[in-house]
């Protein structure tokens, strides 16, 4: 069963605009990173942010945890034409492995010139 | 220093034959991990190897194997293939293993296509 699910399925903005994607989960992390994913290739890691962390910042990305309501969000700023991918969350549980990661479906994320 | 590289990239085999798909890590990373990647599944944990050693395994049948070399390269085989086997094979190697958390780097993947 998935682990994180990511909100929307799919998202389509103008070039210049921000995205927000967000990613709900089950259990207890250890961590959760983000990834992108461009058609069907492999997988570029964004950011990591640990479960004792809040908010990271990493470029035009920012990416908050509520462990509390076991939920994260991705925002893309300003985004650009390039940033047309699939984004998906993956998380780390807490007292496993860290190289288990359970993924999301993910989210298309669609950016208009 | 060059990526993760996996071989062949792409792979057309039917229906009972076997195929084995290779990983090689980032110079210096010591674990590797698979994962498979379908349209209905999505994205689904394999297996993880580290010091030539499996140390985690996801739901999957026997029919999927794998080992580690001593130069940290990867191969995973697939036995008496299904159709439901076509996917995208993605590994990612880290630096190592344990509760640290570490950044896993993917490799372009190897399409399978089960006919």
């Amino acid at each position: 069963s998935q682990q994180g699910e990511e909100d929307p399925q799919a998202l389509s903005i103008q070039e210049g605009e921000n995205a927000t994607m967000n990613c709900s989960y089950k259990t207890s992390i250890n961590n959760l990173q983000w990834y992108r994913q461009n058609s069907g290739r492999g997988l570029v890691h964004l950011i990591l942010i640990r479960s004792n962390e809040r908010e990271k910042h990493s470029g035009r990305l920012r990416v908050t945890l509520d462990t509390s309501k076991k939920s994260s969000s991705l925002l893309i700023t300003a985004s650009r034409a390039a940033d047309t991918a699939s984004y998906f969350c993956a998380t780390a549980l807490s007292g496993g492995s860290n190289y288990k990661l359970t993924f999301g479906k993910g989210t298309l994320l669609t950016v208009n010139p | 220093k060059a990526g993760v590289t996996q071989t062949p990239r792409y792979l057309i085999k039917t229906r009972g034959q076997q195929v084995t798909l290779s990983c090689s890590p980032i110079s210096g990373h010591r674990s590797v991990s698979w994962y498979q990647q379908t349209p209905g599944q999505g994205l689904q944990f394999l297996f993880e190897y580290f010091s030539e050693t499996q140390r985690n395994k996801g739901n999957f049948p026997g029919r999927f194997s794998g080992r580690q070399f001593s130069n940290s390269r990867s191969e995973m085989n697939v036995s008496t293939l299904e159709l439901g086997d076509s996917a995208l094979y993605l590994c990612a190697s880290s630096l190592a293993f344990g509760q640290l958390a570490q950044t896993q780097y993917f490799g372009p993947g190897t399409r399978l296509l089960v006919l």
